[in-house]
C-alpha cells in the first residue's frame, strides 16, 4: 500500500480554463474527504464521500466545484472555470471508518495555480 | 461552531532545547484533539491523537495532554532536533461530524 495518492502534483491553468485533480485513497478506507489549503493557512474542509455517497459538502465550494467518487474508489474534484483566487493546494484523505476513530490519512496534494 | 487557535509562529529554537506549541479550541459536545506535522514537499502526516479528557497522546518523543477544563492541547518535546523543523498544526473534529478543523499552523525551525 502507497498511501494516498493524488494526481497531478502541480497544475498551472490560465484563468477561465477547467481543471480536475484525482484522488486514488487506501484501498480498503471507504471514506475519503477534499481538504484546500491557501498560503499560510490550515486546511479547510471542502467535501467527503462516504464510499461512492457524497454526504456533506462546505459552502466553499461554490457551483464551480465538483467532486466525484464514481466506484467507492478513486476521486475526481474538478473546479470549472477558475479564477485565480482558486490557487491553493488541494489535499485529499481517507479513513478505514470515522476519521474520529481511526484518523486521516492525507495525500501530498495538488498544488494549483492559476494565471 | 468549531475553532482552533494555535500559537503564532515561526518558532525558531537551537537543537537540544524544550518546545511548546500552544493549542486552544472552542467546539461543542467532546471532540477529538489532533496534531498533524507537514514536513517540506510533504503532506500532512498525523503526529498524535487524543480522544477523550486527561488522555495524552504520544510519538516521537512528542506529547499533547487533553485539557477539557482549560479547552487547550499544547504540543511539547524535551528536547528538539533539526530533523523537527517542519510546520506543526493542532486540529479537531467532533463526534458525528466528519470534518476536521485546522489551525493555523506554527512553523517551527531548528538550528544546530
Amino acid at each position: 500500500d502507497t498511501g494516498v495518492s493524488q494526481n497531478p502534483r502541480h497544475k498551472i491553468t490560465k484563468r477561465g480554463q477547467n481543471v480536475t485533480f484525482r484522488c486514488d485513497p487506501i484501498s480498503e478506507h471507504n471514506r475519503l474527504y477534499w481538504y484546500r489549503q491557501t498560503l499560510g493557512q490550515g486546511p479547510e474542509f471542502l467535501t467527503y464521500f462516504q464510499n461512492e455517497a457524497q454526504l456533506e459538502k462546505s459552502r466553499l465550494l461554490s457551483d464551480r466545484f465538483s467532486a466525484e467518487r464514481p466506484k467507492g474508489s478513486f476521486s475526481t474534484l474538478e473546479i470549472q472555470r477558475t479564477e485565480q483566487g482558486d490557487s491553493a493546494m488541494y489535499l485529499c484523505a481517507s479513513s478505514l471508518g470515522s476519521g474520529n476513530n481511526y484518523g486521516y490519512t492525507f495525500g501530498s496534494g495538488t498544488r494549483l495555480t492559476v494565471v | 461552531g468549531n475553532s482552533v487557535t494555535q500559537m503564532e509562529g515561526p518558532v525558531t529554537l537551537s537543537e537540544e532545547a524544550f518546545l511548546t506549541i500552544n493549542c486552544t479550541y472552542t467546539a461543542t459536545g467532546y471532540p477529538s484533539l489532533f496534531w498533524y506535522v507537514q514536513y517540506p514537499g510533504e503532506g500532512l502526516q498525523l503526529l498524535l491523537k487524543a480522544t477523550k479528557a486527561d488522555d495524552k497522546g504520544s510519538n516521537k518523543g512528542f506529547e499533547a495532554t487533553y485539557r477539557k477544563e482549560t479547552t487547550s492541547f499544547h504540543l511539547e518535546k524535551g528536547s528538539v532536533q533539526v530533523s523537527d523543523s517542519a510546520v506543526y498544526f493542532c486540529a479537531l473534529s467532533s463526534f458525528g461530524n466528519e470534518k476536521l478543523t485546522f489551525g493555523t499552523g506554527t512553523r517551527l525551525t531548528i538550528i544546530p
